[in-house]
């Protein structure tokens, strides 16, 4: 069955400091795989999407990390601000003609002051 | 920027009326589709619609829900005859291209509240 498990459920860290949150997959075959942010009560925002070839991927203070051997993924936060206080989703698509999105369960972050 | 608009942003109704929620996606999208999130949960896949027709649904788009893009612009999700577990946030997407890893883009979603 096409799971995203992520994990911290979660976390809570000092403004300014780093962290990394965790995605495991199980979903194949694999299109595509993205991190997005969502605010309370908001519709998720793209941060990265990365296909199976790529390792890597920045925007900004956010970096993706994809290991489709081990079928795991990261995302790294860095210099935290308090405007990161989110939920972080790992999503996944299946390679099919919908592209549908295959949601993780999320990582609420809290960056306190 | 272009973005994908959702309206009422909060619908509140009596178990077993009806309900449609709007959705106006992004004007040069080809694909729409709706999820929806039970609080504290995850996001989930409900239904794709593509060049008029549905393309997928999941287990959860059972027969009391339904769609349609009655004009250009919009693209609505009814629910016929609504249940207490169908409160839920419900967020529509939509994305430009017809193959490839394009980014689908989300609503601010309509929260639901099922009385």
């Amino acid at each position: 069955k096409n799971q995203v498990e992520q994990s911290p459920q979660s976390l809570i860290i000092l403004e300014g400091k780093n962290c990394t949150l965790q995605c495991n997959y199980t979903v194949s075959p694999f299109s595509n795989l993205r991190w997005y942010k969502q605010d309370t009560g908001r519709g998720p925002v793209s941060l990265t999407i990365m296909t199976f070839s790529e390792n890597t991927k920045s925007n900004g203070r956010y970096t993706a990390t994809l290991d489709a051997d081990t079928k795991q993924s990261s995302l790294h936060i860095t210099a935290s601000q308090l405007s990161d206080s989110a939920s972080y989703i790992c999503v996944v698509s299946p390679l099919s003609g919908t592209y549908k999105y295959i949601f993780g369960t999320g990582t609420r972050l809290k960056v306190l002051a | 920027e272009p973005e994908v608009t959702q309206t009422p942003s909060h619908q509140v109704t009596q178990m077993g009326q009806e309900v449609i929620l709007r959705c106006v996606p992004i004007s040069n999208h080809l694909y729409f589709y709706w999820y929806r999130q039970i609080l504290g949960q995850k996001v989930e896949f409900l239904v794709s619609f593509y060049n008029n027709e549905i393309s997928e649904k999941s287990e959860i788009f059972d027969d009391q829900f339904s769609v349609e893009r009655p004009d250009g612009s919009n693209f609505t999700l009814k629910i016929r005859s609504t249940k207490l577990e169908d409160s839920a946030m419900y967020f529509c997407a939509s994305r430009a291209l017809a193959g490839g890893p394009d980014t689908q883009y989300f609503g601010p979603g309509t929260r639901l509240t099922v009385l």
